[in-house]
């Protein structure tokens, strides 16, 4: 079974600063997505970014990048230019078709924002 | 964007009695609903998995007769936790999942 570790359980930042939050799994499919969902104090989920795994590029958007080392099986999310709206717990996630599409987290990690 | 709903947000109810949740894809086909539990401060746990028209797939540990998940058609699925009890107060999230998949925004059940 695929498992998600997430070793921060709580991370603090400055405002404008950049945070990198780690993630570590273990699978042994090829063909997989990864993911960094954000749960703000609504407990909305939300999806912050996607890295298909055959991809050797890390994806972007905008703030936030990934690190995707596929052999080291690693997928840390970097925030930069840290806003107070960040604040919030961060989720990673595994998802492959072979495992039915089931969305499997690791344990989150609470970001903190400082002015 | 696609929008997935969940009804109610909130509910309280004595021991015993049965509390139904709804969630709804508003505008794709879910072929497949996903339901997770969420404990204060924990992650989100996988439940179940249906899929439209079938009975539903139940995650090792959880009791398919106390959590009871309907999926009758491809923008509704529902949880009824049958005679609740205290340690059933959680968060309920779903995910629909069809072309697109969305998750919900949760239900907070407190069981008295």
């Amino acid at each position: 079974a695929q498992t998600v570790t997430q070793s921060q359980p709580e991370m603090s930042v400055q405002e404008a600063e950049t945070v990198t939050l780690s993630c570590t799994y273990d699978t042994s499919e090829s063909d997989y997505y990864l993911f960094w969902y954000k749960q703000p104090p609504s407990r909305q989920m939300i999806l912050v970014i996607r890295q298909e795994a055959y991809k050797q590029q890390n994806a972007t958007e905008n703030r936030f990048s990934v690190n995707f080392q596929k052999a080291a099986k690693s997928f840390s999310l970097k925030i930069s230019d840290s806003q107070l709206g960040d604040a919030a717990m961060y989720f990673c996630a595994y998802n492959s078709q072979a495992a039915g599409n089931k969305l499997t987290f690791g344990g989150g990690t609470r970001v903190l924002v400082k002015p | 964007g696609a929008v997935v709903s969940q009804h109610p947000s909130w509910v309280i109810c004595k021991s015993g009695t049965s509390v139904k949740i709804e969630c709804r894809s508003l505008d794709f086909q879910a072929t497949t609903m996903f339901w997770y539990r969420q404990f204060p401060k924990k992650s989100l746990m996988l439940m179940a998995t249906s899929n439209e028209g079938s009975k539903a797939t139940y995650e090792q540990g959880v009791e398919k007769d106390k959590f009871l998940i309907n999926h009758a058609s491809l923008t509704l699925s529902t949880l009824t936790v049958t005679s609740a009890h205290p340690e059933d107060s959680s968060f309920y999230i779903c995910r629909a999942s069809g072309n697109e998949q969305f998750f919900g925004p949760g239900t907070r059940l407190t069981v008295l």
